[in-house]
């Protein structure tokens, strides 16, 4: 348990369907980071929110809609999605940018899209 | 962005000690060095970080070298559980955690 919380742990959804995925974290971080890995590739960064505001988009379709209504909670909301987007989602929190501390991970949310 | 350069994968006998190195030269005097780990099937796990010295915590020992521009994790005693990815990473309050392909260390038994 690292204190990173991920709804649900897997989802398979078709590509006409609308569906959020949950992270919660209550660990006093004020920075929350969603990540995507796809099979046999690094983990992608996707977006990074920073006392709630975003600061980090690295060109993600906007299929993906992330929100962020405190500093505990973290959603990324998906609709038309295509197969490829199938990946292993994975929300991070840390303390605010600073390299001097650790980021926790959630377990992820593997996400199938047929 | 600072990158990092690990050996794709490495092997390892159990109870014996590992050494995965990283290189980094083109590192900032503001980067810190961090190694996470992701096992099979789970998120990354944070293993250690430094910036100068070398650290140690209770899971592994972190040697950095004098100029920085490569580090060293150390595993003491290696299990079957600490089969994972091991990624190095540079970080600092003006870039993100920045994952690369990282080293896929095995464990014999």
């Amino acid at each position: 348990e690292t204190g990173v919380t991920q709804t649900p742990r897997h989802l398979v959804m078709g590509m006409t369907n609308k569906k959020s995925l949950k992270c919660e974290q209550h660990l006093g971080h004020n920075a929350m980071y969603w990540y995507k890995q796809s099979a046999k590739k690094p983990l992608e960064l996707m977006f990074v929110y920073n006392f709630k505001e975003q600061t980090e988009n690295n060109s993600v379709p906007s299929r993906f809609s992330p929100e962020c209504p405190n500093s505990s909670h973290l959603f990324l909301h998906l609709h038309t999605l295509q197969p490829e987007d199938s990946a292993l989602y994975l929300c991070a929190s840390s303390q605010i940018k600073t390299g001097n501390t650790e980021a926790f991970f959630g377990q992820g949310t593997r996400l199938t899209v047929v | 962005d600072a990158k990092t350069t690990q050996p794709n994968s490495m092997e390892s006998n159990e109870e014996e000690p590992v050494h995965l190195p990283c290189n980094h030269s083109t590192i900032s005097g503001t980067d810190y060095i961090h190694w996470y780990r992701q096992l099979p099937s789970q998120g990354p796990e944070y293993v250690i970080h430094g910036l100068t010295s070398n650290v140690n915590n209770r899971m592994a020992s972190l040697a950095i070298a004098e100029d920085r521009k490569s580090s060293t994790l150390i595993l003491h005693r290696a299990t079957l559980r600490d089969a994972a990815v091991y990624y190095c990473i540079l970080h600092n309050a003006g870039n993100m955690l920045t994952f690369g392909g990282g080293t896929r260390l095995m464990v014999k038994p």
